[in-house]
């Protein structure tokens, strides 16, 4: 299994545009978990999923960002519009069960101008 | 509501030392506890699971049930050991891992 792949691994665009972040959990895997990553606020919980079902969401700042899960083999987050103060490293994870151990992406980093 | 304390930000020692990085928590009952590693600029992965009690990389963590803490510790740190360490229990009663804040581990030559 080539592990949770993450696209794309660098985005740099410009306040006001629509960012999407994807995710390809590990097949098998029941559980998807979004983070954002920065020096500033360390690693923070976004939103995880379990069977495509959102199950917390309290971690979402804002209206401007919304995560879909249509398959089990998928997954997007989405900002909207973007600001610079949401540049950070993303990481996916995925694990089998919510309480089994998490398989991180490589990241997206981001950069917000 | 659940905590997990992480109480050094930094943690520096000479190459060849003992280190123990610290969390504690907050909840009660018995988590399953989980030490992530993150190396420079890369992925975050699982280091060690209570329940396996592996010893992996020469880390050992203690569940210490009395004093809510899964320390994790190592009697010889080597240089490539610098790293970014988490801590990560997970929550029966929330359904979900709580990550502390992390704490930033610098082997000195």
């Amino acid at each position: 299994d080539a592990g949770v792949i993450q696209s794309p691994r660098h985005e740099v665009t410009e306040m006001g545009q629509e960012v999407t972040l994807r995710c390809k959990p590990i097949s098998g895997h029941n559980s998807l978990f979004w983070y954002r990553q920065t020096m500033m606020r360390g690693l923070e919980l976004l939103i995880y999923f379990n069977n495509n079902v959102p199950i917390d969401d309290s971690g979402m700042p804002e209206d401007r960002f919304s995560a879909k899960m249509p398959n089990a083999s998928f997954s997007t987050l989405k900002i909207q519009p973007s600001e610079p103060r949401d540049s950070a490293v993303y990481f996916c994870a995925s694990s089998k069960t919510g309480r089994e151990t998490q398989y991180f992406g490589p990241g997206t980093r981001l950069l917000v101008l | 509501a659940q905590r997990v304390t992480q109480p050094e930000k930094l943690l520096s020692v000479f190459k060849g030392a003992p280190v123990e990085l610290k969390c504690n928590y907050s909840y009660s009952g018995s988590p399953e506890l989980f030490w992530y590693v993150q190396y420079s600029r890369q992925r975050l992965q699982l280091l060690l699971r209570h329940i396996s009690r592996e010893s992996i990389k020469g880390f050992t963590a203690d569940l210490n049930k009395g004093e809510t803490s899964f320390h994790l510790k190592k009697p010889f740190a080597q240089e490539e050991d610098s790293a970014m360490y988490y801590c990560a229990p997970f929550n029966t009663n929330a359904g979900k891992s709580t990550f502390g804040d992390g704490t930033t581990l610098t082997v000195k030559p």
